[in-house]
């Protein structure tokens, strides 16, 4: 069945630096890629997302890359803060057509310290 | 700003009980969804709909129905909990967004179930 993978599961980098999280997908015909971030205790938001007919977009100090070809996409954080520490989840639309579902990641804890 | 509640933050139950879990949001949207969190699984589907009284299974609808019979409503029921049904369950909902397109997924708060 479809399948998204994310790496790493936890990831702790200091204050300043950038960090970057990988997913992998399965289904060739997901379009839809979104980024979700649930603080702790909180639900979970979109925080960008990517469609297939794009390669990168950009929001302030984050970013999403897209590689149709090798099915993986990622996220990437720059001039990480403390407030950056959650539990991201990266997501891929389901085919078949006509389809709202997402199948997520299995989430990455990010820590950044200060 | 689309809002989505749950009726319960909270919700301690016994083995072989009927738990019925509420979600509603207030935005007019067709899909509603059911999921439930677990740390190192992430977010699986349980069950999702995609209209008034329409219903699909999602990965692990095993143990679970749904109902929807309003637009804004959507519940979630565990005919009779056992223990490994323990978890946080999140309830979500998204506009039809048309042909090949996927909208965002707005969740509501969660609902941590014991099962004891």
């Amino acid at each position: 069945g479809e399948n998204v993978e994310q790496h790493p599961s936890t990831l702790s980098v200091q204050e300043g630096d950038s960090a970057v999280i990988k997913c992998t997908y399965s289904d060739s015909a997901s379009n839809y890629f979104p980024w979700y971030k649930q603080e702790l205790g909180k639900r979970p938001q979109l925080i960008i997302d990517i469609r297939s007919n794009v390669g990168e977009k950009k929001d302030q100090r984050i970013a999403v890359t897209l590689n149709k070809t090798a099915k993986h996409f990622s996220l990437h954080i720059t001039e990480t803060q403390p407030e950056d520490s959650a539990v991201y989840f990266c997501a891929a639309s389901i085919s078949p057509y006509n389809t709202d579902k997402l199948i997520f990641g299995t989430g990455t804890r990010l820590q950044v310290f200060p | 700003d689309v809002k989505v509640t749950q009726s319960s933050r909270y919700l301690v139950k016994r083995t072989g009980e009927k738990v019925f879990l509420e979600c509603v949001q207030d935005m007019d949207h067709e899909n509603m969804f059911w999921y439930r969190q677990d740390p190192g699984l992430g977010l699986r589907l349980i069950y999702f709909s995609y209209d008034v009284k329409m219903k699909e299974k999602g990965d692990i609808p095993e143990g679970y129905s749904v109902s929807r019979e309003k637009k804004e409503r959507f519940s979630l029921i565990l005919e009779s909990a056992s223990t490994n049904q323990t978890s946080m369950y999140l309830c979500a909902s998204s506009p039809l967004s048309g042909p090949g397109i996927v909208s965002e997924q707005y969740f509501g708060p969660g609902t941590r179930l014991t099962v004891t």
